[in-house]
């Protein structure tokens, strides 16, 4: 079984600060997704990566796929409490099936 | 364009009983997925379709849970006979397959959160 481990699992840091969380496998994926997820609703698909060392900016979210495509990280810049929210990474396994990390539950204080 | 549908929104019931989660797709995609979310477990694939067919039904705890998806807009997930330690936010997701050599966007559900008592 692939396991994606997320790291931290939770963060809390003050508006206009900047963070990276971390998602890493032992395992190669075929694409990786990021999901934002907030109290009381389902995740909501951020970004897809697809090809080893790609980037993907989203405004001030920075989205990275490591060259073995084994492990990707998230960078926020400049974070405001609308970013608060859990973030999980999702791993591909074959055409459709996704493997979704523990996340990292984000706080960000005014 | 409406998103994924999901009902009840929450259930409360009591050890024993039988409990029927039900999911409307986005109009068009072809594939359908139940996950179970959970503090300690995080978020777990229960079970998958595609074309209305069960592709992998490898993460179902036992066999009190079952799912089916009788048409293209129409699946339910079903708990028989119901314990506490299925208490959990159950999410259907769907997507649209364009290729094969790579996972697909899911688009989530509001889920439905089950307390088992």
């Amino acid at each position: 079984t692939q396991l994606l481990e997320q790291s931290p699992q939770f963060l809390s840091i003050q508006e206009g600060e900047n963070l990276t969380v971390y998602c890493n496998s032992s395992s190669v994926f075929s694409s990786l997704q990021w999901y934002r997820q907030e109290p009381g609703e389902g995740p909501v698909l951020l970004v897809t990566v697809v090809t080893g060392g790609e980037v993907k900016k989203l405004k001030r979210l920075t989205f990275q796929f490591g060259d073995a495509r084994k492990d990707s990280s998230l960078h926020i810049t400049a974070a405001q409490p609308g970013d608060t929210g859990l973030y999980l990474c999702a791993g591909g396994q074959g055409a459709q099936k996704l493997v979704f990390g523990q996340g990292t539950r984000l706080t960000i204080n005014p | 364009d409406a998103g994924v549908i999901q009902s009840p929104r929450h259930e409360v019931t009591e050890m024993g009983q039988e409990v029927t989660l039900r999911c409307k797709p986005i109009s068009g995609h072809n594939s359908l997925f139940w996950y179970r979310q959970t503090m300690m477990r995080g978020l777990e694939l229960l079970i998958y379709f595609n074309n209305n067919v069960p592709i992998d039904d490898s993460g179902m705890p036992e066999d009190r849970f079952s799912a089916k998806m009788p048409n293209a807009s129409f699946s339910t997930l079903k708990i028989q006979p119901s314990e506490p330690r299925d208490s959990a936010v159950y999410f259907c997701a769907s997507s649209l397959g364009r290729g094969e050599h790579y996972s697909y966007e899911q688009y989530f559900g509001p889920g439905t959160r089950l307390t088992v008592t």
